[in-house]
């Protein structure tokens, strides 16, 4: 069935340092949505990439869409503490009229001070 | 203010007893969902539903049940025949149909124990 695969499943990085998660599928992606859970939290929506070779930013976060539209990154530059968290990739999945979503297994970024 | 509410945000049972989890949304939602989470886990998904009266199971269905009488409930039941419970429970919406690819709007989430 539908996969998406994401790495690292962990990073830990200092302070100031850039962040990268990946997220990978063997199929061609519809279109690919980012999330963000924070500790004891829940998952809220970050962005939806649809156009091949697409890229948006968000202040310090930079999401890419790969050209093939198989792959996706989301790339935090200069981290903080308040990114910690998980993040997680989705690709909507629409059969019909039954529309869910395929999740990776999210990245746990945590941030040393 | 609109959003999806869940309730209530720590639940303890004991083991063989049946519990309700709650989730309401007043976004006009026409799909809800309800996912599963456990400690460093992703986001498993339990059952969904995208119109009223109409529900699918999800990946880990066994052991739970769902109904959707109305737009915007969605109550999901953990019975007693589900072997490990205890988790965090969410519930998400998104919508209108007809509307693909749009995002999903989270609860706070229920963590339940069952002891």
């Amino acid at each position: 069935g539908q996969q998406v695969m994401q790495i690292p499943q962990y990073q830990h990085v200092q302070e100031g340092e850039d962040f990268t998660t990946y997220c990978n599928s063997s199929t061609t992606l519809s279109n690919i949505q980012w999330y963000k859970q924070r500790p004891g939290g829940h998952p809220v929506f970050l962005i939806q990439l649809v156009k091949s070779g697409e890229v948006k930013k968000q202040k310090r976060l930079t999401f890419q869409f790969g050209e093939a539209k198989k792959n996706s990154s989301l790339h935090i530059t200069a981290t903080q503490t308040t990114d910690v968290g998980t993040y997680f990739c989705a690709e909507p999945h629409n059969a019909g009229n039954n529309r869910k979503l395929i999740w990776g297994l999210g990245t746990s970024l945590a941030v040393n001070p | 203010d609109g959003g999806i509410t869940q309730s209530p945000k720590y639940l303890f049972r004991k083991e063989g007893q049946n519990v309700t989890l709650s989730c309401e949304q007043n976004l006009n939602h026409d799909a809800m969902y309800w996912y599963r989470q456990d400690p460093g886990q992703g986001l498993r998904l339990i059952y969904y539903s995208q119109i009223v009266n109409d529900f699918q199971k999800g990946d880990i269905a066994e052991g739970y049940s769902v109904s959707r009488e109305k737009k915007e409930s969605f109550p999901l039941t953990v019975t007693s025949a589900q072997k490990n419970p205890t988790a965090f429970y969410l519930c998400a919406s998104s919508g209108p149909l007809g509307q693909v690819n749009t995002e999903a709007f989270f609860g706070q989430g229920t963590r339940l124990t069952v002891v």
